[in-house]
């Protein structure tokens, strides 16, 4: 089974909107964390926000946030007011107690202007 | 402060030959791990060290050695490279503890195998 799934392979959205990228992902281990980065045409992996599964209050990054669903297992990133400069590759990852990190496929978003 | 250091950035290598993937970091960071990127695959795990002497498998081993001799240096060797090996490849470091482990990237190396 994926670890991470990552079920939009492309995403557009208009300037100034918010847009949601979803993850879901799968462990039985219950101590993990879940991460979201960035990829721009450029290539390099910019670290955007993390979220423990202990945390009880979904995390927040600037214009990043993280929608945190325990139960479903879901970790969804919400853009707000999205920038011309947000137009990238964006990936899900989670960490594991035994320190793996484990990627999804990505989802490809453009913004609109 | 330079981070995580990956070297050469780009390379082309014939079919059988072998080649070494450097990797350093400065952050004195216990953990390092190389991925591959492949369209539509997203990162894979190769292998990962979590300190100086120890290393273990990641999700696609194959074809792929690793040494962990000091804690700032982290290479990555091909030692038959093969068309399927053609890729971008990131080394990543964190310090495991409690909190934000997050994953520093190296600036990746675009590899092609011919």
């Amino acid at each position: 089974a994926q670890k991470i799934t990552q079920t939009q392979p492309g995403m557009f959205v208009q300037e100034k909107e918010a847009v949601t990228l979803d993850c879901t992902y799968d462990t039985s281990d219950p101590s993990y964390g879940l991460f979201w980065y960035k990829q721009p045409s450029s290539g390099e992996m910019i670290f955007l926000i993390y979220q423990g599964s202990y945390d009880q209050q979904n995390a927040t990054e600037g214009r990043y946030s993280l929608n945190f669903q325990k139960a479903r297992k879901s970790a969804n990133l919400v853009i707000s007011a999205s920038q011309l400069g947000d137009s990238a590759m964006y990936f899900c990852a989670m960490r594991e107690s035994r320190n793996q990190f484990y990627f999804g496929t990505g989802t490809s978003l453009t913004v609109i202007p | 402060n330079a981070g995580v250091t990956q070297t050469p950035k780009f390379q082309v290598l014939k079919t059988g030959q072998s080649m070494t993937l450097q990797c350093a970091q400065d952050m004195n960071h216990e953990y390092m791990s190389w991925y591959r990127q492949d369209p539509g695959m997203g990162l894979r795990l190769i292998h990962y060290s979590v300190g100086a002497g120890i290393t273990d498998q990641g999700e696609v081993p194959n074809g792929y050695n690793v040494s962990r001799s000091t804690t700032e240096d982290f290479p990555l060797r091909l030692l038959s490279a093969a068309p399927s090996q053609t890729s971008v490849y990131f080394c990543a470091s964190s310090s495991p503890g409690q909190g934000n482990e997050k994953l520093f990237f190296g600036s990746g190396t675009q590899l092609s195998v011919l």
